[in-house]
């Protein structure tokens, strides 16, 4: 059974770093890209990027280059997005996602992070 | 890239069908034939329904059905039933490794 499972809530204040995880199982990790994805409160699916864990090839939408980064620890079957500098309105629910051929098949539980002062 | 335009909401009586469109543009959804939809249930994970443009996924009613033409996709789910109630989104690939999502739409039986 595939499964994505990812970290639990994150509470952090402006300025803080955050690296949240996503471990799959049940196929295999390496050779599935893996794709982030925000939801903001009350608003729609954003997609973030996506990486190759098998030689960590990524690629980020325009909108999210140089704002977060993403990573994976294929030894572990993890993938991970990380942010250095925290604001408010990271506040979301992130997700991750296998991506199959043009879609995204698998979906983790999502990880809420929540940055207030 | 900019989301995709969805309507905001939808709705129709258990039964009945609804159709949702999901405009792009000729980079997006004109000219790829890798269109999914999702449904997401409030605080729960989104779950895919259907991909490239109109095949479903092992366990989805076939009441879910996708189309395409020009630059707008449509899901259409006939037979409305009470668990259809959900936000509903499209994605489509953008070329070099990008995915682009819709606005959403809340669907209310």
């Amino acid at each position: 059974e595939v499964q994505l499972v990812q970290s639990g809530v994150e509470v952090k204040k402006p300025g803080e770093s955050l690296k949240i995880s996503c471990k799959g199982s049940g196929y295999s990790f390496n050779t599935h890209w893996i794709a982030w994805v925000r939801q903001m409160p009350g608003k729609g699916l954003e997609w973030m990027g996506i990486i190759y864990p098998d030689d960590s090839d990524t690629k980020y939408s325009p909108a999210f280059q140089g704002q977060v980064t993403i990573s994976a620890d294929k030894s572990i079957s993890t993938a991970y997005l990380q942010w250095n500098t925290l604001k408010a309105s990271d506040t979301a629910m992130y997700f991750c996602a296998r991506r199959r051929d043009h879609r995204h098949d698998f979906w983790g539980q999502g990880t809420r992070v929540i940055v207030s002062s | 890239q900019s989301a995709l335009t969805q309507p905001p909401s939808a709705s129709g009586s258990r039964g009945q069908s609804v159709t949702i469109s999901c405009t792009g543009t000729s980079s997006d959804v004109g000219g790829s034939h890798y269109v999914s939809w999702y449904q997401q249930y409030p605080g729960k994970a989104p779950k895919l329904m259907i991909y490239e443009v109109n095949k479903r996924p092992s366990g989805v009613p076939d009441r879910f059905s996708g189309s395409k033409s020009g630059n707008t996709a449509s899901l259409t789910v006939s037979g409305l039933q009470p668990e259809d109630e959900a936000d509903y989104y499209c994605s489509s690939y953008a070329g070099r490794n990008n995915f682009v999502f819709g606005t959403g739409t809340t669907v209310t039986v």
